[in-house]
């Protein structure tokens, strides 16, 4: 049971847009900045995006973050077969004094 | 660029010690702006972060309240890279350990993942 919250699975057509959701709270989302993880199949975890919204150099403007309030949300945009993966958010935990990550979300493109 | 490159054995036996080496370059062990950190992942448990050490005018570590008992994340400064020991390792530890840079509030580089499997 992670202290994220993530849907376990999100799908759309090619060139359709997905969100997924990653529901927290004060001791998390609330007070720290949210990053997003792209996992592809047999690969270690990549960041997309970090402090909420910006995005690393080379990772296409198809991906975008926001947040509000003790929530995050992560887009992508004009779908592709090469985004099947596994997404993960992930931020620093005050509470716990812990580094967390939702469960992950499995995007398929249909 | 910055590299991770893991080492360390795939199998381990119940109750002895799990030890894994990351290889650091592109950057330093002791820089005052990153933290070096070990997150495991497993069908059961997802991504689990253990801990970090950083260096900041002294060396620091922090762990996971999960394996605070049990584990040793060490700096090796001569040779630019940083360890992890988990003692008396059970089944439940069996999974893919990655090391990973923390920039500032996200890891951004990553090594390459190593299966670890609990077995006798």
């Amino acid at each position: 049971q992670s202290v994220l919250t993530q849907p376990p699975s999100v799908s759309a057509a090619p060139g359709q847009k997905v969100t997924i959701s990653c529901s927290g709270s004060s001791s998390n989302i609330g007070n720290n900045y949210v990053s997003w993880y792209q996992q592809l199949p047999e690969t270690a975890p990549k960041l997309l995006i970090y402090d909420n919204n910006k995005r690393p150099s080379g990772i296409p403007d198809r991906f975008s973050g926001s947040k509000s309030g003790t929530s995050a949300t992560l887009g992508i945009t004009g779908l592709q077969t090469g985004d099947e993966a596994d997404y993960y958010c992930g931020i620093w935990d005050s509470g716990l004094y812990a580094y967390v990550f939702g469960i992950g979300t499995k995007v398929t493109v249909l | 660029q910055v590299q991770l490159q893991q080492s360390g054995p795939g199998l381990v036996k119940p109750s002895q010690t799990l030890s894994l080496t990351c290889a650091i370059s592109g950057d330093s062990v002791s820089s005052n702006s990153a933290a070096w950190n070990w997150i495991r992942q497993s069908p059961s448990r997802g991504l689990e972060w253990l801990g970090r050490t950083y260096y900041r005018s002294k060396w620091f570590n922090d762990y996971a309240i999960s394996v605070k008992s049990r584990i040793t994340i060490n700096p090796d400064t001569s040779g630019n890279q940083f360890s992890l020991q988990l003692n008396s390792v059970t089944p439940e530890d069996t999974g893919i350990y990655h090391c990973a840079r923390e920039g500032s509030t996200y890891f951004d580089y990553w090594g390459q993942g190593t299966l670890v499997t609990v077995s006798s």
